[in-house]
């Protein structure tokens, strides 16, 4: 079983709607990070969270840590939303590496 | 903004060819990364450094070896390229808790 599942695996939405991808773990964590990546293109890191809730623009991302459990919501969604999204979680303790989930495919139509 | 790049977007090579890969970042960061992203595997560590000539294997080292002579450069090795190393191949750097991706490298072993 992997360390980190994410579900949806595909996700088809039209636009406008409200979209939420869900991230959950099962190890002990200092930090989730939400990434994003369009087709042929890069990564790009959206959030970094430890707790809380942060708010970036029509992105929401939640992290309930006594649930092992985080949320990535896309409010109003346009077409250029399609992309995959990838949860990753850094263990705690001294290391920095990632542990990434299979990512969420997601196409938004308009 | 921080700056990661990768010396080819894509590249093919014959089976048996040894093939280099590399990044550079101009952030001065100490950890860099390599990965391999595959359909319905995600992410996967190949290795990672925190200095200079320092490395540590990731989860799939098996076919692979690094260098990294300068703090800007970290190079991935493939000393005999087989089919099975067909993917993308994708670098990062990282000051602490968050990466930054350059944009990849789609290898093509035939």
């Amino acid at each position: 079983k992997n360390e980190v599942e994410q579900s949806p695996q595909n996700l088809t939405a039209q636009e406008g709607e409200f979209i939420t991808i869900n991230c959950s773990y099962s190890v002990g964590i200092s930090a989730l990070h939400w990434l994003q990546q369009h087709p042929g293109g890069g990564i790009v890191s959206l959030f970094m969270l430890s707790s809380g809730k942060k708010k970036h623009g029509r992105l929401i991302a939640t992290i309930n840590i006594q649930e092992k459990h985080s949320s990535l919501h896309i409010t109003a969604s346009h077409p250029r939303d399609s992309a995959v999204y990838i949860c990753a979680v850094k263990k705690g303790g001294a290391t920095n590496k990632l542990i990434f989930g299979t990512g969420t495919l997601l196409a938004v139509q308009p | 903004d921080v700056k990661v790049t990768q010396s080819s977007r894509y590249l093919v090579k014959r089976t048996g060819e040894k093939v280099f890969l590399e990044c550079v970042q101009d952030m001065d960061h100490e950890n860099m990364f390599w990965y391999r992203q595959d359909p319905g595997l995600g992410l996967r560590l190949i290795y990672f450094s925190y200095d200079v000539k320092m490395k540590e294997k990731g989860d799939i080292p098996e076919g692979y070896s690094v260098s990294r002579e300068k703090k800007e450069r970290f190079s991935l090795i493939l000393e005999s390229a087989s089919t099975n190393q067909t993917s993308m191949y994708l670098c990062a750097s990282s000051p602490y808790n968050e990466q930054f991706f350059g944009p990849g490298t789609r290898l093509t072993v035939l």
